[in-house]
């Protein structure tokens, strides 16, 4: 069993370049996220999706994209790159039930010089 | 809105001893709890939750943590630490029933000393 797959594992951009971290589900779990985690500060929610087409932001969602075409991905689009995005990314999914917890991706740790 | 405190951002204990991870939380309403582990360069990985019912819960490798409504409080426990045991371990919350809006603690970075 897949679960949660996250790619790439890890990458270092430039300021100002832009790319997408990829999010992959097989548990059909309705709701998807990605969070960053930093040192000290646990995991923030940057969007969420409640559904295919369904998309909103969390708490720190500037200077980040996502789109939800299918139950199975969630791809994170980092627009131009800053070197305030260096960070753990977390994707995680569940069920839409209460007490239902989150599955967790093995992250991308991202650099951005 | 919720919040959770963990309180010691690195605890220590020896091998064999009593390992006592603490977690306060804040919320308006009846709340879902979990704890959650990580282990270096990988992802979250659940321990426990409680969501009604019996306030001990009981989960993964040995741990196990109690709700206690009175003091906000989710602490874990494990009676015995074992050098596997090292890793960062985060207290989270929600009350919300649709399985989303889930607030993390800063996490607890547990080491055992041989």
């Amino acid at each position: 069993n897949a679960g949660v797959t996250q790619t790439p594992k890890f990458q270092v951009l430039k300021t100002g370049q832009s790319m997408t971290l990829q999010c992959a589900q097989d548990m059909n779990h309705e709701y998807m996220s990605w969070y960053r985690q930093d040192p000290g500060m646990g995991l923030r929610l940057i969007h969420y999706s409640v559904g295919a087409g369904i998309t909103d932001q969390g708490e720190v969602p500037n200077g980040y994209n996502v789109s939800r075409s299918t139950t199975e991905d969630f791809p994170l689009r980092l627009l131009s790159a800053a070197p305030s995005q260096t960070s753990v990314y977390f994707c995680a999914s569940s069920t839409r039930t209460g007490g239902s917890p989150l599955h967790f991706g093995n992250g991308t740790r991202l650099t951005v010089t | 809105a919720q919040s959770v405190t963990q309180l010691g951002s690195h605890v220590s204990v020896s091998e064999g001893a009593l390992v006592l991870l603490r977690c306060n939380y804040s919320s308006s309403v009846p709340p879902y709890l979990f704890w959650y582990v990580q282990y270096p360069n990988q992802g979250l990985q659940l321990l426990l939750k409680y969501t009604t019912g019996a306030t001990l819960v009981k989960g993964i490798n040995g741990f196990e943590a109690e709700f206690k409504k009175s003091e906000t409080s989710f602490h874990l426990t494990k009676p015995s630490a074992h050098m596997s045991d090292a890793a960062e371990y985060f207290c989270a919350v929600t009350a919300d029933n649709y399985g989303q809006n889930f607030v993390f603690g800063p996490g607890t970075r547990l080491s055992v000393l041989p």
